[in-house]
């Protein structure tokens, strides 16, 4: 069974900061990695799959890479509208989690 | 617009089964390029990907809910569903169906591109 690591599993930021999220896969099979954003009560919202590629309507300043298992999310400029949860998921596969919250 | 919407009790007996459906609206179920799946949240915790079925009605499901779990899907209404049974106070979720795009394997090769809004269901007597 694939194993998803996320780090950290909370992170404090301000408005304006740029953050990075790490997942972590094993084994490293796939390039197809997704992110999601899930703020409370709501469903999860696609923002980048394939590892890099943005679904239509996200703002470039999200931001996928890939470097072997290591797959981050990058989010530039925080907004008030970003603070929420992420996850990652490969196949059937989501990690556990990342709440980004305000500093 | 692609839409997904979920139907069903908010409220389920233990040891009864729970039925869910997800109406498609804005597109036609019947395609080749997408496996319609549902996903559950227990309070509290992680992303739980249930099982997916293809327009054809093949399907796939997690393995530890195999022996509970059946989907099945209704072309002419453009609808899917699940059906959970036994259940117990674990199963208590918000319950997503969502619209899966697949590679080779969907192990390694598959995401979510759609998603209903959810819907809660409680298990308790």
């Amino acid at each position: 069974d694939i194993q998803l690591t996320q780090s950290p599993s909370t992170l404090s930021a301000a408005v304006g900061d740029t953050v990075t999220i790490t997942c972590r896969v094993s084994p490293s099979v796939s390039s197809w990695l997704a992110w999601y954003q899930q703020k409370p009560g709501k469903a999860p919202k696609l923002l980048i799959y394939k590892a890099s590629t943005l679904q239509n309507g996200v703002t470039s300043r999200f931001r996928g890479r890939r470097s072997g298992a290591d797959f981050t999310l990058t989010i530039s400029s925080l907004q008030p509208d970003d603070f929420a949860t992420y996850y990652c998921q490969q196949g059937i596969t989501f990690g556990p989690g990342t709440k980004v919250d305000i500093k | 617009q692609v839409q997904l919407l979920e139907s069903g009790p908010g409220l389920v007996r233990p040891s009864e089964t729970l039925s869910l459906t997800c109406n498609v609206s804005g597109a036609s179920i019947s395609s080749d390029d997408y496996y319609w799946t549902w996903i559950r949240q227990p309070p509290g915790k992680d992303l739980e990907w249930l099982g997916y079925i293809y327009y054809t009605g093949s399907a796939s499901y997690k393995s530890s809910l195999r022996s509970r779990l059946t989907m099945s899907v209704d072309t002419s209404k453009n609808e899917f569903s699940l059906s959970l049974g036994s259940v117990t106070a674990a199963d208590t979720a918000v319950y997503w169906c969502a619209r899966g795009v697949g590679g080779p394997t969907i192990t390694y090769y598959y995401y979510l591109d759609l998603w209903g809004k959810g819907t809660t269901v409680t298990v308790a007597s």
